[in-house]
């Protein structure tokens, strides 16, 4: 079974399109993560929820939009996509704040 | 707010050789300490972790780190390099207090020679 799993493993999209990101995870964990690491493989994070509830929320663009319908389950949505959106995005679970992070394969998407 | 660097870019060791991959972080207690691997196309894997106690730990595929309070170093070794090694590594700190960051280095991108 797939701890971390991410849909889909690629996207290719144009710009001002609307795409969504799934992410799930089946380790139990209560936090999840969304990280974009862009094409110097520089990881940075977006946001953090715990248990559903919105905790960490870096300096990113209103376009961008997690939602957590549970706790095994963390979606980013992205409006108006932006050449600059091209990125590898992970998605992480951990089972304690600050601790080790279980990583999803990745979703690379491409904004032409 | 916590930080980590890691020095080199891009490493280059011959199959066999022995490794030590630098880690300096930045944080204002005792962080939690990560290194991560990453091999093309795929994502992170967690090698080791350092949370307390023995500050020598020993990881997956044969690595050990050790934390150096002093230094304020977790470098990554491995004292026999296989061609299999070579992917990109990530050093991270997560802190123990609820609502901050965890804070991946830059990555060191190790290459492996025959």
């Amino acid at each position: 079974d797939t701890a971390v799993s991410q849909t889909p493993k690629y996207l290719v999209t144009q710009m001002g399109n609307d795409k969504s990101i799934k992410c799930e995870q089946n380790l139990g964990h209560d936090t999840m993560y969304w990280y974009k690491q862009d094409s110097k493989k520089f990881l940075k994070i977006m946001f953090s929820y715990n248990n559903k509830e919105l905790i960490i929320n870096e300096t990113v663009p209103n376009r961008f939009s997690p939602k957590s319908p549970d706790k095994a389950h963390l979606n980013l949505h992205i409006n108006s996509l932006e050449l600059g959106d091209s990125a590898v995005y992970f998605c992480a679970s951990s089972p304690r704040t600050g601790g080790e992070q279980y990583f999803g394969p990745g979703t690379r998407l491409t904004v032409t | 707010a916590q930080s980590v660097t890691q020095p080199d870019i891009h490493i280059t060791v011959s199959e066999g050789a022995s490794l030590e991959l630098r880690c300096n972080y930045s944080y204002g207690a005792t962080p939690y300490l990560f290194w991560y691997v990453q091999s093309p196309g795929q994502g992170l894997q967690l090698l080791l972790k350092y949370f307390s106690g023995d500050t020598l730990v020993q990881g997956i595929k044969g690595f050990e780190a050790e934390f150096k309070r002093s230094q304020s170093s977790f470098n990554l070794r491995k004292p026999s390099v296989h061609w299999s090694d070579a992917a990109e590594y990530f050093c991270a700190v997560g802190a123990r207090n609820y609502g901050q960051n965890f804070v991946f280095g830059p990555g060191t991108r190790l290459s492996v020679l025959p």
